[in-house]
């Protein structure tokens, strides 16, 4: 089972921060937050990881909770091509990537 | 998403036929691993393998189920004996490390008739 929950749909406008919710109530203190997104029909697209502190790329923020059982992927200035679906997934940091993926969020960008 | 080559994109089989999925991962990258996922699903971790070598196979079915990667050429999972059960978009990812961030490709999508 994923060791992660997230809401099944969520919905923005277009040009307006996405704030993506994720709980991990169970994460040890080696695992780290991974996200990654699907756009329908296509192979899954790494975001952004990161371990207990706030991390920021080209293409989002991680939000994460200094009790690090929750946090928020955030994409601040949402477009239409960001529909899809975004997985958040705990992994150790040393593992042989058997990532254990949820039924992720759809977002979905509304013009 | 760049790099990691799997083909084909789309793939019908008839019951009981053998299905190869193939995939070539980002140059320099020694590290392929092959998902499944079914409609509406995350992905499921099927096995992992570095050139040569399988490291973990713990979520590839026991039976009609094989992957390689060999020292030259593209990994492989074979599915004999195709069931429509076997029905589902397969995907391939690879790693430069066994801990850095995977690149996907595109999918092979297995439909059996």
């Amino acid at each position: 089972d994923a060791k992660t929950t997230q809401p099944p749909s969520m919905d923005c406008a277009e040009g307006r921060a996405a704030n993506l919710p994720c709980n991990h109530s169970t994460i040890s203190g080696n695992e780290y937050v991974y996200w990654y997104r699907q756009i329908h029909s296509q192979g899954p697209q790494y975001i952004i990881h990161g371990l207990k502190n706030n991390e920021t790329n080209e293409m989002a923020s991680l939000i994460i909770t200094e009790d690090r059982k929750s946090s928020t992927l955030i994409l601040p200035h949402a477009t239409l091509r960001d529909t899809a679906v975004y997985y958040c997934i705990v992994r150790v940091e040393d593992s042989n990537y058997q990532l254990i993926w949820g039924a992720g969020t759809k977002l979905i960008i509304k013009p | 998403n760049a790099g990691v080559m799997q083909n084909p994109r789309h793939l019908v089989r008839r019951r009981g036929q053998e299905a190869r999925l193939r995939c070539s991962p980002v140059k320099g990258h020694s590290h392929v691993y092959w998902y499944r996922q079914l409609p509406e699903e995350g992905l499921k971790f099927m096995v992992y393998l570095q050139k040569e070598n399988i490291i973990d196979e713990s979520g590839m079915p026991k039976e009609r189920f094989s992957a390689e990667f060999p020292k030259e050429g593209p990994s492989i999972l074979r599915i004999q004996q195709v069931v429509r059960g076997d029905s589902a978009a397969y995907f391939c990812a690879s790693s430069i490390h066994k801990n850095t961030e995977a690149f996907f490709g595109q999918g092979t999508r297995l439909t059996v008739v």
